[in-house]
């Protein structure tokens, strides 16, 4: 089992519309969990990060994590074409390494 | 500007050329980072540096050398390289090595594209 495993995509959503991204992972251990956003051709930004069970909200972006089971996700809504890119999921594991998933591709249609 | 510079942003180079990656910090960070992306794989960890010693070589080749004089620099030494190494570098920093608590994690630099011919 990797121990972060995002669906690479493509994942295609119309301007406006509501695109979920998920991440699992397998270190029941880890407590930070982090998004990047990677423009093609550009290096990994990071834009939430979450701690806690539940939801954390930012702007239009909102993380949402079950640690019982193991999944964290990132909502976006209200899509923008600028918003296509693709989205890397990051956790620690015990050994204290940022394990990144391959990435979810994520377009945004007009 | 992410605070952590990449230079060359591009380079392309023979099996048998020597060139160096340089990568400088503006964060006050104390830990660096080497990482590769190849197209289709996830992010692979290559080198950390905490406090400019190296805690962390993730099996990477020795045509891969890595440098880090003091805290801000970093650098990552090339020879002898193979086609398979072409690929995205990433610089990176954080406040302390591997500790990622209270939102603390690594920023990337700008990233340098390889090409080995």
């Amino acid at each position: 089992q990797k121990e972060v495993e995002q669906n690479s995509g493509p994942l295609s959503v119309p301007e406006g519309a509501i695109a979920s991204l998920n991440c699992t992972y397998s270190d029941r251990g880890s407590q930070s969990f982090f998004w990047y956003r990677q423009y093609s051709g550009k290096s990994p930004e990071l834009i939430m990060f979450i701690y806690s069970n539940g939801d954390k909200e930012d702007g239009r972006f909102t993380a949402q994590l079950n640690k019982a089971s193991q999944y964290v996700s990132l909502l976006i809504r209200d899509s923008q074409p600028s918003d296509s890119a693709t989205y890397l999921c990051a956790v620690p594991n015990q050994g204290g390494k940022l394990i990144f998933g391959q990435g979810t591709e994520l377009s945004v249609k007009p | 500007e992410t605070g952590v510079t990449q230079t060359p942003r591009h380079l392309v180079m023979g099996m048998t050329n020597k060139k160096s990656l340089k990568c400088e910090q503006h964060l006050g960070h104390n830990a660096m980072y080497w990482y590769k992306q190849s197209a289709k794989k996830p992010l692979e960890l290559m080198f950390v540096y905490n406090f400019k010693e190296q805690t962390e070589n993730n099996s990477v080749p020795s045509r891969f050398s890595p440098e880090c004089p003091n805290s801000s620099h970093l650098f990552l030494h090339l020879h002898t390289l193979q086609p398979e190494d072409s690929a995205l570098y990433l610089c990176a920093s954080s406040p302390g090595a591997l500790q990622y608590t209270s939102g603390n994690t690594i920023y990337f630099g700008e990233g340098s594209w390889l090409t080995v011919v």
